[in-house]
């Protein structure tokens, strides 16, 4: 069984801040992806980075990076100097090689940047 | 391109009445996804197609949920008779293909309220 984390329900911080957000893994698949989702309020979610199990070197995209480690089953999302349109629910998922391609969501961590 | 168009956007409806969603997924995606998201929490999968096949649909309620894909492009969702407890809102997903690790595109979705 395949579970994922995100104990974090809810975050306020403060424009211009720097914020991390947590997920936690749980697999025994050998071969499994890890992945990030964005939802903003119009509700699609919008695809943002995958890591494979093989691949722990960290990934960083303009404002956001990425810290997997495998001994410690993690997947942290950062946002640096983070701006109002950041303001989503943010959703980590985990798809593994005995689970076809079906994503299993943590219950996703409501990000809100105030002004 | 056109991503995943979903419709309705939202639905109201009472109990035990019936109610179908649709989906378009992107152009030449032949894998395609139903998720239920309930308020809150993170998207679980219903079933998933590979083409015009079924080949995952062991979370799919089938006393009362229905879901076909014909052609292999577009499908729909079907519920009767609605519950109390279905609402929720209904996501789309495709991918290229169904192996693990592939980047699936999200619909904005179906937001059903059943009263």
């Amino acid at each position: 069984a395949q579970k994922v984390t995100q104990a974090q329900t809810e975050i306020s911080v403060v424009e211009k801040e720097d914020v991390t957000l947590d997920c936690v893994y749980e697999t025994r698949d050998t071969t499994y992806y890890l992945f990030w989702y964005k939802q903003p309020p119009s509700g699609e979610l919008v695809f943002l980075i995958r890591r494979n199990s093989f691949d722990e070197q960290n990934e960083i995209s303009g404002r956001y990076s990425w810290n997997f480690q495998k001994s410690t089953s993690s997947f942290n999302f950062t946002i640096t100097a983070s701006q109002v349109v950041d303001s989503a629910v943010y959703f980590c998922a985990l798809s593994g090689n005995n689970a076809g391609n079906m994503l299993t969501f943590g219950g996703g961590t409501r990000l809100m940047v105030k002004p | 391109e056109a991503g995943v168009v979903q419709s309705p956007r939202y639905k109201i409806i009472e109990k035990k009445q019936p109610v179908a969603f649709w989906c378009n997924p992107i152009s030449g995606h032949n894998t395609l996804y139903w998720y239920r998201q309930n308020l809150g929490q993170g998207p679980e999968l219903l079933i998933r197609y590979e083409n015009e096949e079924a080949v995952d649909d062991s979370q799919l309620p089938k006393d009362r949920f229905s879901a076909e894909r014909l052609k292999g492009v577009d499908s729909t969702l079907k519920i009767q008779p609605a519950e109390l407890g279905d609402s929720a809102v209904y996501l789309c997903a495709s991918s290229s293909r169904g192996g693990v690790g592939t980047e699936a595109f999200f619909g904005q979705g179906t937001r059903l309220t059943v009263v």
